[in-house]
């Protein structure tokens, strides 16, 4: 089955700094790489998604970037805020078949 | 609009016992999943159902069923809880398979 790797398992900048997390994925099948973002306590939300037809997406601080003959792909945050602090989880999916990495705790200090 | 919503909350169960966790979706949603989150181990895919009718197996599928009630709710029971199934639990849906998941409020499990 799938396999998704992630690193950093935790990262840590300052304010106003670039963050990246990069994750690995086996299955060359996987069509839908998500990312979500996860507070403490709370339920994961989506913050960015890229299907494999598609090599770069960007929204205001956040881009992801998709490799598909490496099969890799990584998260960037600029301009980082205190608020950007919590776990961020990628994930692969083939279909409905969706697995998670592990999870990067980033923490942003002021 | 209450988008996913679980049941219960938080559940204590002794090793053994059964139990059935709820959930339900509001948005018209073509698929649901189960997942659980153990610490630093991130999210694992129970079960999925891609639409109403059908159900199939995820990454960890052993000691639980699901049933895909209606278009709206998917439930999954643990027949005979153990302690390995103490975890917090995910019920998500989306509009179809290449769509964002919108997650429940997860369910946090205790068995002893």
């Amino acid at each position: 089955g799938e396999n998704v790797e992630q690193h950093p398992s935790t990262l840590s900048v300052q304010e106003g700094d670039s963050a990246v997390i990069k994750c690995t994925y086996s299955d060359s099948a996987s069509n839908y790489f998500p990312w979500y973002k996860q507070e403490l306590g709370k339920r994961p939300q989506l913050i960015i998604d890229i299907r494999s037809n598609v090599g770069e997406k960007k929204d205001q601080r956040i881009a992801v970037t998709l490799n598909k003959t490496a099969k890799h792909f990584s998260l960037h945050i600029t301009e980082t805020q205190p608020e950007d602090s919590a776990v961020y989880f990628c994930a692969a999916s083939r279909n409905n078949d969706m697995r998670f990495g592990a999870g990067t705790r980033l923490t942003v200090k002021p | 609009n209450a988008g996913v919503t679980q049941t219960p909350k938080f559940q204590v169960l002794k090793t053994g016992q059964s139990m059935t966790l709820q959930c339900a979706q509001d948005m018209n949603h073509n698929s649901m999943y189960w997942y659980r989150q153990d610490p630093g181990m991130g999210l694992r895919l129970i079960y999925y159902s891609a639409s109403e009718g059908t159900t199939d197996k995820g990454e960890v599928p052993n000691g639980y069923n699901v049933s895909r009630l209606n278009k709206r709710e998917f439930s999954l029971r643990l027949e005979s809880a153990a302690p390995s199934q103490t975890s917090v639990y995910f019920c998500a849906s989306s509009e179809a398979s290449l769509d964002e998941q919108y997650f429940g409020p997860g369910t946090r499990l205790t068995v002893t």
